[in-house]
């Protein structure tokens, strides 16, 4: 079985821009979670979109938003980048089920200039 | 809230050897999950080992177990017979025992070296 896959690897951006990075579950996994992990802040918890609704939201401005379609594949939207928000973003999808376990894709590497 | 606390930045230990990492939380949840992960150089963050806040008995896989201790609210991971493979950053993490609250709360991270 494939494991989450994410594009881009690599980004760069300018200030201003916006950005949508996607995320591919593990089939058969109804439950996306969005991380961003930077040098100062670590992982933190973005949002989670479980059957196409956002079920959990971590406390980031409304720049950061995101989507779920129906085959569970998942986007994210940052607008008017800042370069703050340089970081690794990370997906992860689980069964949603008892054990909850969290699979990780390998990220997109964001960089903001 | 909840936080989770890695006290140890960077460790290091001998090929063959065993070492501990340490991890602490703070919740008033009372049915949770603890997670150790690991992020190996090439970023991908899997899955080491997990407790579940009710079980007394510490989870264990192959070299790697842990040492849960609830009342504390302790849980600190025991790599045995290190492999230069281990080589990685550990994170600590937690997650409530919860529908719709299926997201972790992570420590800030211990990078762990293992010396040939």
């Amino acid at each position: 079985k494939a494991g989450v896959t994410q594009t881009p690897r690599y980004l760069i951006k300018t200030r201003g821009q916006q950005v949508t990075l996607s995320c591919s579950p593990i089939s058969g996994h109804r439950s996306v979670s969005w991380y961003q992990q930077t040098p100062g802040q670590g992982l933190q918890f973005l949002f989670e979109y479980f059957s196409e609704t956002q079920r959990n939201k971590g406390n980031f401005p409304g720049r950061f938003s995101g989507r779920q379609f129906s085959n569970s594949r998942s986007e994210m939207n940052v607008s008017t980048l800042e370069l703050g928000d340089s970081a690794l973003y990370l997906c992860a999808s689980s069964l949603a089920r008892t054990t909850n376990e969290q699979f990780f894709g390998p990220g997109t590497r964001l960089t903001v200039l | 809230a909840q936080t989770v606390t890695q006290s140890q930045p960077e460790m290091s230990v001998q090929e063959a050897e065993t070492v501990t990492l340490s991890c602490t939380y703070d919740t008033s949840e009372n049915n949770y999950y603890l997670f150790w992960y690991k992020q190996p150089p090439s970023r991908q963050m899997i899955l080491v080992i997990r407790q579940e806040a009710y079980k007394q008995q510490n989870a264990t896989e192959n070299r790697f177990s842990v040492n849960f201790q609830k009342a504390a609210k302790s849980f600190s991971l025991k790599i045995s017979d290190s492999q230069l493979g281990d080589t990685a950053m550990y994170f600590c993490a937690f997650m409530k025992l919860q529908t719709g609250a299926n997201n972790l709360f992570f420590g800030t991270g211990t990078r762990l070296t293992v010396i040939p």
